[in-house]
């Protein structure tokens, strides 16, 4: 079946500093892949997507690349600022089903 | 951009009463919906699926008569908790898809039972 394991939180930075946060996928077939972002008291955000192998999803500054060789969908972001705070979410779908990571919350101190 | 309500945004009830969850595509029509449930700290865990006009279809583990749903229209799904109990409050999410495009969450419905 499907799964997705994302890096534990939670994870505390200062402003301007560098995000990384490891996301790999168990999947039969070839899924699309995912981030979405939860801020506080807030529903979730589609952030990005990549869709077949080599892909790379941007938004906002945050990247991340479709990774098959590896099954990884790591999220990067160069310069995190204070509003980047929030919950994100790493998800696969090959059917119209998503499936979530656990989520790691981000928290940017000024 | 395509924007999915839900109401009510919380809500208290004792234990034994029914609660009702609205979602609403607000701009876009939904063939499909969702809803999951999140528990603190936790990830989203999907308990059913509802296509317009057809019966849910429901994860393994879900008890399909104690969460209802119902999706009567392309705009409008309910989920609706019944003999709630403290165990069930939870935060409860619902998303929508339109034909052939990813799916769009609303903010959720916090529900505590007492």
């Amino acid at each position: 079946g499907n799964s997705v394991t994302q890096m534990e939180g939670p994870v505390t930075l200062s402003e301007e500093a560098f995000l990384t946060i490891n996301c790999t996928y168990t999947a039969t077939g070839y899924p699309s892949l995912f981030w979405y972002v939860q801020y506080p008291g807030e529903g979730l955000q589609l952030l990005l997507k990549a869709t077949k192998a080599d892909d790379k999803g941007s938004n906002k500054g945050f990247e991340a690349t479709y990774r098959k060789e590896t099954t990884s969908f790591h999220l990067e972001k160069g310069s995190v600022q204070v509003s980047d705070s929030a919950v994100y979410f790493c998800a696969l779908s090959n059917d119209y089903k998503l499936s979530f990571g656990a989520g790691t919350t981000v928290t940017v101190r000024a | 951009g395509a924007v999915v309500s839900q109401h009510p945004s919380w809500v208290i009830c004792k234990s034994g009463t029914s609660v009702k969850i609205e979602c609403r595509s607000l701009d876009f029509q939904a063939t499909t919906m969702f809803w999951y449930r999140q528990f603190p700290k936790q990830s989203l865990m999907l308990m059913a699926t509802s296509n317009e006009g057809s019966k849910a279809t429901y994860e393994q583990g879900v008890e399909k008569d104690k969460f209802l749903i119902n999706h009567a229209s392309l705009t409008l799904s309910t989920l609706t908790v019944t003999s709630a109990h403290p165990e069930d409050s939870s935060f409860y999410i619902c998303s929508a898809r339109p034909p052939q495009e990813t799916q769009y969450f609303g903010p959720g419905t916090r529900l505590l039972v007492l």
